[in-house]
């Protein structure tokens, strides 16, 4: 059965922290891979990742795929209030273009 | 606003009832996709529309009934409804309806059935 697993479900740090989101999968003919952050209702995109090894950066934010391992993670430095979201994997699969989400980890940045 | 606008922003509708979503994106846009995300689960694909016509229903019951009369513009036709459809309804659209590109999404329709 294809699926996406987003660990851990729910974070809480304090600002200035560094977290490390998870996402593995296991699919049918991967495609790509997606971070999403959603704050309240729509989700904004952040990364799209097809190739292994590498790393796609914004600002504080980056991510890395691993096709081998199969698993994807998202690094924020220095965490700010603002960043306190749902923090949304979803994966491209198979030819007709299916995508699965994840669950979401819910990331809560304290001041 | 992100260029993808959803109306309305909040529905409460009874059972009996029958009502629709719309989406509207002037983005240049080909693909549109209505999405669920109910509480406590993962965002649901419903359909799928690229150039205007209708490639992919993930199994959605009939009592949702999705229009996209341009490339422009998505309807999510809603009719006898049941109380587990309450929902964040989502609308997105893309460039093309494969990988290589993101997603623009709207803010949403919050729908209780009630």
């Amino acid at each position: 059965e294809d699926k996406v697993v987003q660990s851990p479900l729910s974070l809480v740090v304090h600002e200035g922290d560094t977290v490390t989101l998870n996402c593995s999968y296991e699919v049918t003919n991967f495609r790509s891979l997606l971070w999403y952050k959603q704050e309240k209702k729509a989700p904004t995109f952040l990364f799209m990742l097809t190739s292994s090894g590498i790393e796609k950066k914004s600002g504080r934010l980056s991510s890395i795929l691993d096709k081998k391992e199969l698993f994807s993670i998202l690094n924020i430095t220095a965490t700010q209030t603002g960043d306190s979201a749902v923090y949304l994997c979803a994966v491209f699969y198979d030819n007709n273009n299916d995508m699965r989400f994840g669950a979401g980890t819910r990331l809560t940045v304290k001041p | 606003e992100t260029g993808v606008t959803q109306t309305p922003r909040h529905l409460v509708m009874g059972m009996t009832n029958k009502k629709s979503l719309k989406c509207e994106q002037h983005l240049g846009h080909n693909a549109m996709y209505w999405y669920k995300q109910s509480a406590k689960k993962p965002l649901e694909l419903m359909f799928v529309y690229n150039f205007k016509e209708q490639t992919e229903n993930n199994s959605v019951p009939s009592r949702f009934s999705p229009e996209c009369p341009n490339s422009s513009h998505l309807f999510l036709h809603l009719h006898t409804l049941q109380p587990e459809d309450s929902a964040l309804y989502l609308c997105a659209s893309s460039r093309g309806a494969d990988f290589n590109y993101g997603y623009t999404f709207g803010s949403g329709t919050r729908l209780t059935v009630v």
